[in-house]
């Protein structure tokens, strides 16, 4: 594809229910990374895979929060047990490698949990 | 404290106007990125620094390893540059590096016409 893709776009949910977030990166793309942006802040690190592994995941907040990227292209971000304070843009980035690579970003998926 | 500190928070300026804004950080890096979000939360990417300037069109950004501190500037500012400017870093993990990086909270920019 020509850039980043995310979906949803826009997830509204309950507090408790389950969601998954999903990232499609350029193609090519062995690095992909997950963060958080919470409103009026900066993004967060979540998690970065290098190709289908998870190479780091110590910005996941706790165990609510898993990723996956079992073909080492598409991601998915999924959320257990949401809780109201998980409102948030997810944001999904790639680069050609995990180095010095630029980052290309995905538009994001803003979750709320009502 | 953040390890990745921008100022100022929120910039306005008038059309034409120079504008300057800046990024300290108290970590060893090995790059540092200035990013571009427009409302709806879309990031680009401007500029990635390990050392000395870069320019593209209007904006040059600088960086200076001994500080740890990067600036960007804007020449000839104009509305469309309306836009939160995010500075993040990758962090120097000895020989590990990988692309994570680290944001500082963004600097919120209104260019008036």
């Amino acid at each position: 594809g020509a850039g980043v893709s995310q979906t949803p776009s826009n997830k509204v949910t309950e507090k408790g229910k389950y969601v998954e977030l999903r990232c499609d990166p350029i193609s090519g793309h062995t690095a992909l990374y997950w963060y958080r942006q919470s409103l009026g802040q900066g993004p967060e690190f979540l998690i970065y895979f290098q190709g289908t592994g998870a190479a780091d995941d110590s910005g996941l907040p706790n165990d609510r929060f898993f990723a996956v990227r079992p073909e080492g292209s598409v991601s998915t971000l999924k959320i257990q047990r949401t809780e109201r304070g998980d409102s948030a843009v997810y944001l999904c980035a790639s680069s050609l490698e995990g180095n010095a690579d630029t980052q290309y970003f995905g538009p994001g998926t803003r979750l709320t949990v009502l | 404290k953040n390890e990745v500190e921008q100022s100022p928070q929120n910039l306005t300026a008038q059309e034409g106007e120079f504008i300057t804004i800046n990024c300290s950080y108290s970590v060893g890096i090995s790059a540092l990125h200035w990013l571009q979000q427009h409302p709806g939360g879309g990031i680009v990417s401007l500029f990635m620094l390990s050392s000395g300037k870069k320019k593209h069109g209007r904006l040059i950004a600088t960086i200076n390893i001994q500080e740890k501190h990067s600036s960007l500037h804007i020449t000839a500012s104009h509305p469309r540059d309306s836009a939160v400017y995010i500075c993040a870093v990758r962090l120097d993990a000895g020989g590990t590096s990988y692309g994570k990086l680290t944001f500082g909270q963004g600097t919120i920019l209104t260019v008036h016409p």
